[in-house]
């Protein structure tokens, strides 16, 4: 059974980078499209990026430019770097496999997510 | 980018209650919508895909229908367990983006 695990600091202070990592078990990060998505705390989700390991990532153009992901085989991990962080940059971060076959496009499962704080 | 107008954005029911969502885009996204459950504290769930495919494991008593820009989640016949938030994501132009979600409480 797939299950994803995201780990990183819960406080990050403004201006800084956060870093955010997501651990698969049960599956291949080669096998499948990968996705992280973000959550301000009592608000809606908003998509992030997703990739797969052997192509260009997707970025969503209103973070592009701050975001990057990357994936590592070695660990089976996949991560999530955002520059320059601002308070609006504050949410839960979830993980998540992407099904992706071409326009189609969904999120499952997820992982339990991270509150990621950006406060000094 | 796409926007999903989901209505109401809360509902109040009774056990065994028809529940309806809808979910309006801004332009076409043809049938490619899914819909996720999202319990207080916890991750979102997918519940349906492609419009109206029900994931495995999820009860029949949901289902989902639409095409175009105008799209439906229906729970037949409300259960305590139902008690959630409901979110539509769209796919069929980038950015993903979700509806605002519809929050559904017990009358």
């Amino acid at each position: 059974q797939m299950q994803l695990q995201e780990s990183g600091p819960g406080l990050v202070k403004p201006s800084e980078t956060l870093s955010l990592t997501c651990t698969v078990s049960g599956a291949s990060i080669t096998d499948f499209y990968w996705s992280w998505i973000r959550q301000p705390p009592g608000k809606g989700l908003e998509w992030i990026a997703f990739m797969y390991y052997s192509g260009t990532p997707n970025y969503n153009p209103s973070l592009k430019g701050r975001v990057t992901v990357s994936l590592d085989t070695s660990k089976n991990q996949f991560s999530l770097n955002l520059t320059s962080a601002t308070a609006a940059d504050t949410a839960v971060y979830y993980c998540a496999r992407a099904r992706v076959a071409g326009p189609k496009v969904w999120f499952d499962p997820w992982g339990q997510g991270t509150l990621a704080t950006v406060s000094s | 980018d796409v926007q999903l107008t989901q209505s109401p954005s809360t509902l109040s029911a009774s056990v065994g209650d028809r529940v309806t969502i809808t979910c309006q885009a801004s332009q076409d996204i043809r049938k490619y919508l899914n819909w996720y459950q999202q319990k207080p504290g916890k991750a979102p769930k997918l519940l349906i895909y492609d419009e109206s495919n029900l994931k495995t494991g999820v009860p029949s008593r949901f289902s989902g229908s639409g095409s175009g820009t105008d799209f439906t989640l229906t729970i037949r016949g409300l259960q305590p367990e139902d008690i959630a938030t409901y979110y539509c994501q769209q796919c069929d132009h980038l950015p993903v983006t979700f509806g605002g979600g519809t929050k559904v409480e017990l009358k």
